[in-house]
């Protein structure tokens, strides 16, 4: 099957710095790349759907200066999380969309967690 | 804004009770996901339904689209402690992405 990969699966950083993490669809060509936050013991929330080579759409109150997208090719995206403080603290997660058999299967990356000293 | 509900928020049970998780909307799905997710670990898909009325079983695991397109359920039978975990539902209202449930977090003890 499909697979996805995210790094790093953790990092901790102090607050006012940026974090940068990568989501990588390893064997298929992903149309669209989604990032999702989910806190401890909550479900997963979406932030931003990105297309490759056009500007990530983000889900209303996500600051998208502060969670830049960046989706570089059709198997790569990137979520930077500037200047980032401990509310930002949170599970991480991407997943990659092909449109396989026009069902549009998602598939997600095992998810980065973050903490923000 | 548009959202599925899913009951209930947690369950215990034990080991070898049944299980069954419920997901609804107040408008029609085309199509309808399940999820789950393991403490500390990513959520990993598990079926997809698309036809109404549809019935897909997974060994254990009995997954039902409702005439309506309008409500899912999950259903496992004798319960094992590797089923620990959340079991989420998911549904996409416009475009691709994915609207999560809340998700019903199973705890069974042996």
């Amino acid at each position: 099957g499909a697979v996805v990969s995210q790094h790093p699966s953790w990092v901790i950083c102090k607050s006012g710095t940026s974090v940068k993490i990568e989501c990588r669809s390893l064997d298929f060509q992903a149309t669209t790349m989604f990032w999702y936050r989910q806190f401890p013991k909550q479900s997963l929330m979406l932030m931003a759907t990105s297309n490759e080579g056009s500007k990530a759409t983000y889900e209303q109150g996500v600051e998208k200066d502060k969670f830049l997208i960046n989706h570089a090719s059709l198997t790569l995206s990137t979520l930077t999380v500037t200047s980032a403080h401990p509310e930002d603290s949170s599970f991480y997660i991407c997943s990659a969309s092909t449109a396989a058999g026009g069902l549009y299967e998602q598939y997600f990356g095992p998810g980065t967690r973050l903490t923000v000293t | 804004g548009q959202q599925v509900m899913q009951i209930p928020q947690y369950q215990h049970v034990q080991e070898g009770e049944d299980f069954t998780t419920y997901c609804n909307s107040s408008t029609t799905l085309s199509n309808i996901q399940w999820y789950k997710q393991r403490p500390g670990g990513h959520p990993v898909f598990l079926i997809q339904l698309v036809k109404s009325g549809e019935v897909k079983k997974q060994k254990r695991l009995t997954f039902q689209f409702g005439e309506a397109k309008k409500n899912s359920s999950l259903h496992i039978t004798a319960t094992q402690t590797t089923d620990v975990g959340t079991y989420f539902c998911a549904v996409r209202f416009s475009g691709y992405a994915l609207n999560f449930g809340k998700g019903t977090s199973l705890l069974v003890t042996p």
